[in-house]
This record gives C-alpha cells, sequence and structure tokens, in this order.
C-alpha cells in the first residue's frame, strides 16, 4: 500500500456521460498530481495541485477538469466522455519538492468508456 | 525537460545483474534522473533518484557518467517479480525549476526476467 487512495479502482459507463474520480494523498503531502496512462501512449501529466492551487496544467483536455479540497484529497472530474478517454488514471502525490523521494503513485481507476 | 532514449525492451534471467541504459544528451544542469518501476495495472514505483557519480538504495544502483548524457540502472541478481516497466526521468525536480510538474513517462523499458 503507497499511502495514496484512489477511488473507484474500476469504472465502466457510457459516452457523453460525467465521472469523478478521487484522490486522497498521502499523509503529510501537500502535491497532487494526475496521470492518464493509455494502451497507445505513454503515462500523460494532466494537471498538479499544491495545497489547494492549481500549480500547472499538461495535455488535459477542456473536457476534464480537478480540484483539489481543503482537506487535500483531489477529484478529477472527465465529462462528455468518449470511447477514447478509457485509460488507466494514476494520482501521485508529493510532500513538496519531489527531489529526494519522487513521486508516491497510488493503483490507479480503470475507467471504461462503451 | 530533457528527452530520454531506451531500449524498448529487455532479458534477463533470474540471479543475473542487469544493467539498463538511458541517453539524456540534453541534460541541464538543474536536472536530477530519476528511474521508476511500474508493474502491469499498478501505478509506477519510485526506485532511485541521482544527480552524478553513483547512487545506491536496497534495491538498485544508479551510475552517472562525469558528463551526465547518460546513466544506467543496475539491478542486482534479478528475480521473476522484477519484470515490469523501467522508465527513465529527466528533469528538474525542485518547484523553482518548474517543469518537473510537467514529467512525462515515455514508453519505458519493458524487462523479462525468465525462470
Amino acid at each position: 500500500d503507497s499511502g495514496v487512495t484512489q477511488t473507484p479502482k474500476h469504472l465502466i459507463t457510457a459516452t457523453g456521460q460525467r465521472v469523478t474520480l478521487r484522490c486522497s494523498p498521502r499523509s503529510g503531502d501537500l502535491s497532487v498530481y494526475w496521470y492518464q496512462q493509455s494502451l497507445d501512449q505513454g503515462l500523460q501529466f494532466l494537471i498538479h495541485y499544491y495545497n489547494g492551487e492549481e500549480r500547472a496544467k499538461g495535455n488535459i483536455l477542456e473536457r476534464f477538469s480537478a480540484q483539489q479540497f481543503p482537506d487535500l484529497h483531489s477529484e478529477l472530474n472527465l465529462s462528455s466522455l468518449e470511447l477514447g478517454d478509457s485509460a488507466l488514471y494514476f494520482c501521485a502525490s508529493s510532500v513538496g519538492e519531489p527531489r529526494t523521494y519522487g513521486y508516491t503513485f497510488g493503483s490507479g481507476t480503470r475507467l471504461t468508456v462503451v | 525537460l530533457a528527452k530520454t532514449t531506451q531500449p524498448i525492451s529487455m532479458d534477463s534471467y533470474e540471479g543475473q545483474e542487469v544493467n539498463i541504459t538511458c541517453s539524456h544528451n540534453n541534460i541541464a544542469t538543474n536536472d536530477y534522473i530519476t528511474w521508476y518501476q511500474q508493474f502491469p495495472s499498478q501505478g509506477p514505483r519510485f526506485i532511485i533518484q541521482g544527480y552524478k557519480t553513483k547512487v545506491t538504495n536496497e534495491v538498485a544502483s544508479l551510475f552517472i557518467p562525469a558528463d551526465r548524457k547518460s546513466s544506467t540502472l543496475s539491478l542486482p541478481r534479478v528475480s521473476l517479480s522484477d519484470t515490469a516497466v523501467y522508465y527513465c526521468l529527466v528533469g528538474d525536480m525542485s518547484y523553482s525549476g518548474g517543469s518537473n510538474y510537467k514529467l512525462t513517462f515515455g514508453k519505458g523499458t519493458l524487462l523479462t526476467v525468465n525462470p
């Protein structure tokens, strides 16, 4: 157990729907990062939050949004889902600068859009 | 962010030492080199990180030559459970650097350990 908790583990939904993925970082970690991993792509950075503030955006679609709450958990909202959004979505956390210990990843949410 | 090149796949046998090399010719002065391991359907796991020379921890060693244009992850005496994808990342790991926010893992090296 890495200490980063992601729920749900699996999600199957239809095209056009909206889903919310949840991430609880390791205790004490202020940063949360979201990544998407599909079969034909590597791990793609989506967005980073630090202590409630958005710090950086990667290749995140406009249909996707995220937020980090005061208790530091984060949610990734995916709307108007398309078949191509099917992927593993990972959340990672770090206490601050990931220089020494890197990022700690959760076990991911597998999203299947049908 | 410095581009990295690693072999797509490698094969080994139980008990052997495995060395995976990563090329990063345009590494910047403030960049660190980090390796992650990923098993199927699991999140990547941090293995080791270094800036120069040699770093060793309980699971691996990281060798970085003086010019820092490449690095080698060394796994001693691999077992079947070391079969995984290994990613090499290069970037400024401090918040002041900025680029670390957008770490992209690429395709990595699939290491297969055979009995």
